[in-house]
């Protein structure tokens, strides 16, 4: 399957700093989707990115859809405790008929109070 | 409110047994997959089916197989488990075409094969 390189594994950051992280890939693709997973819990979908150069916020949290269709960032803002967990990416390639996407491999976020 | 049920969050089975994983989504969606979520490897597509009694592979579907005889109901069978297949069992399901709808995530299911 397709290979989506997420960065960076793991963090450990203190409560009330920035947090960036991405996701690459070696060919494009038409959506990017943020989803955080949540202790024992499944993923959950955070931020859909349709169009290149697209920059949406959902609260504290604002993703982009890289120029070149082959990347994506997403960044938190005066992170909380309560944004620990594991933060996936997903694109679907162009050309997809059954609405199939492909994950990253994620990024675990750990918030000391 | 919409949801995918896994019908276990925790089961624990022998070496050998035959392991049947349930999963329901009440949101008449075509496709519904199946992941495995293992520390360090993220997320991997065992088996995903995009209408009833059709079946794709994914990435690793070797040890597993998967029946869809209704369109709400999408089960992973372990024929025989062993213990590499002690892992989170994730399940899915999505529209049938359409970009950017993304997935409807259940809760999971942790197995442990002993």
């Amino acid at each position: 399957g397709q290979q989506l390189n997420q960065s960076p594994q793991s963090m450990f950051i203190q409560e009330g700093e920035d947090v960036s992280m991405n996701c690459t890939s070696s060919s494009i693709f038409n959506t990017w989707l943020w989803y955080k997973q949540d202790p024992g819990e499944g993923p959950v979908l955070l931020i859909a990115l349709y169009k290149a150069g697209e920059l949406t916020s959902n609260g504290r949290l604002t993703a982009q859809f890289g120029i070149t269709r082959k990347d994506s960032f997403l960044n938190i803002s005066a992170s909380i405790p309560s944004d620990v967990g594991i933060y996936f990416c997903a694109g679907q390639p162009p050309g997809y008929n059954f609405n199939k996407f492909y994950f990253g491999s994620g990024t675990k976020l750990n918030v000391k109070p | 409110d919409v949801k995918v049920t896994q019908s276990s969050r925790y089961l624990v089975k022998r070496t050998g047994e035959k392991v049947f994983l349930e999963c329901v989504q009440d949101m008449d969606h075509e496709n519904m997959f199946w992941y495995r979520q293992d520390p360090g490897l993220g997320l991997r597509l065992i088996y995903f089916s995009y209408d009833v009694k059709m079946k794709e592979k994914g990435d690793i579907p070797e040890g597993y197989s998967v029946s869809r005889e209704k369109k709400e109901r999408f089960s992973l069978i372990l024929e025989s488990a062993s213990t590499n297949q002690t892992s989170m069992y994730l399940c899915a399901s999505s529209p049938h075409t359409g970009s950017g709808y993304g997935y409807t995530f259940g809760s999971g299911t942790r197995l442990t094969v002993v």
